[in-house]
């Protein structure tokens, strides 16, 4: 089955300044990859996604890059606010492809990101 | 109005006993999901159903069950409650299969 690791664990950065998170993951299947913040007591919320056929995909202050060869992808935060401090997730999943686990997120450990103003 | 809502919000109950979690979503969505989120952070998909299908994951012990009463509730049930249940609870929903809407947990604890 799949597998998704996520670095760092935890990253702290200067109000201001960029922060990025890589993952990578096993099954060469998946094709939608997610990035979910949570804040303390609350549920993950979709912040943006890439699918399979796209390397790039920018909103605003974010961004999440996808190489399929090397099955790895990254969020970038441009910027940072500290109400950016939140865990960040990501995730891997086969959502147009065949099998029982068809839309089954598979998540990274998280990271923990702390902006300091 | 809450897109997935999750009731209770917090569940502290005794080890045996069996207790239920709700969730309703009004977004028509068709996939409704179950996740587990332990100490750690850690989130790992339970189950996931929509009208035709239900996708256990294998390591979920069979005390844990979902219960749909319609394509807006999934419900989840846990009979003979252990200490290792201790986590908090997601609900979600999707109705591509892809963006996925998670509510906002139910932290249960056993003792």
């Amino acid at each position: 089955g799949e597998n998704v690791e996520q670095h760092p664990s935890t990253l702290s950065v200067q109000e201001g300044d960029s922060a990025v998170i890589k993952c990578t993951y096993s099954d060469s299947a998946s094709n939608y990859f997610p990035w979910y913040k949570q804040e303390l007591g609350k549920g993950p919320q979709l912040i943006i996604d890439i699918r399979s056929n796209v390397g790039e995909k920018k909103d605003q202050r974010i961004a999440v890059t996808l190489n399929k060869t090397a099955k790895h992808f990254s969020l970038h935060i441009t910027e940072t606010q500290p109400e950016d401090s939140a865990v960040y997730f990501c995730a891997a999943s086969n959502v147009w492809g065949y099998g029982g686990s068809q839309g089954n997120l598979i998540f990274g450990k998280g990271t923990k990101l702390s902006v300091k103003p | 109005d809450t897109a997935v809502s999750q009731t209770p919000k917090y569940l502290v109950t005794q080890m045996g006993n069996d207790k239920s979690i709700k969730c309703e979503q009004n977004l028509g969505h068709d996939t409704m999901y179950w996740y587990k989120q332990d100490s750690k952070k850690f989130l790992k998909i339970m189950f996931s159903y929509n009208n035709k299908e239900l996708i256990i994951n294998e390591t979920v012990p069979n005390r844990f069950s979902p219960k749909s009463p319609d394509k807006a509730h999934l419900n989840l049930h846990i009979n003979s409650l252990e200490l290792g249940d201790s986590a908090v609870y997601f609900c979600a929903s999707s109705k591509t299969g892809a963006e996925q809407y998670f509510g906002p947990g139910t932290r249960l604890t056993v003792t």
